[in-house]
């Protein structure tokens, strides 16, 4: 069966700082691997998607993704924050043998001006 | 072009009542999920439909149903409402079953009572 941790529940850093959001996955097979953001009150959006091609993957607004095979992780970054970063980000594996979406528990970003 | 849309966007029931929630899929999609996201949680997977038929489903009871319509939109039922459905009712659409990118709605909120 498949899973996702996301190692921080919260995440607070400063206006044009780096950003990190942390990921580990499990899967039994080859994963396909999504970040998907969340702001208040709207869907569900992706940045971005890992499907067994580069393993540094590139998405929209800045983000990026980097799928470490023998750490079984896939951490999201991003070289400078934006207010418009704020919301909350979802980690999100898949594989052929489990139905659905797996999604993590959500980490929450806070941005300080 | 729509993405995808989903009716209504707030629901109040009471226990034990039924209830209906509708999905429109983004145009060119064949393939509807629906996800279930309870507060301060990340989505759980219910059912995903494809040519009318349900092809996955997630580990939700038998009260929860649903239907796909030949112009691929789809309805969610949940029968016998408990106080722990209350949640956000998530559409998604893609390309197929296998088309691993998913395009989510803005979502449902259903409020049990």
């Amino acid at each position: 069966a498949q899973s996702v941790t996301q190692l921080d529940s919260h995440v607070s850093v400063s206006e044009g700082t780096p950003v990190l959001l942390r990921c580990n996955y499990s899967s039994s097979y080859s994963p396909s691997l999504f970040w998907y953001v969340q702001h208040p009150n709207k869907g569900l959006q992706l940045l971005l998607k890992y499907t067994s091609a580069a393993t540094l993957v590139k998405g929209i607004n800045g983000f990026e993704a980097e799928f470490k095979k023998s750490e079984t992780s896939f951490h999201l970054t991003k070289p400078s924050a934006h207010m418009s970063d704020a919301a909350e980000y979802f980690c999100v594996v898949s594989d052929f043998e489990s139905p659905g979406l797996t999604f993590g528990k959500g980490t929450h970003l806070i941005i300080q001006p | 072009d729509a993405g995808v849309t989903q009716s209504p966007t707030h629901l109040i029931k009471t226990r034990g009542q039924q209830v209906t929630l509708r999905c429109s899929p983004k145009s060119g999609h064949d393939t509807v999920s629906w996800y279930q996201q309870a507060l301060g949680q990340g989505p759980q997977f219910i059912f995903q439909y494809y040519e009318e038929e349900e092809r996955q489903r997630g580990n939700f009871p038998d009260r929860f149903s649903g239907h796909q319509f030949p112009n691929y939109s789809s309805e969610l039922n949940v029968n016998a409402l408990l106080l722990g459905d209350s949640a956000l009712y998530l559409c998604a659409s893609s390309y197929s079953p296998a088309g691993y990118e998913q395009y989510f709605g803005p979502g449902t909120r259903l409020t049990v009572t």
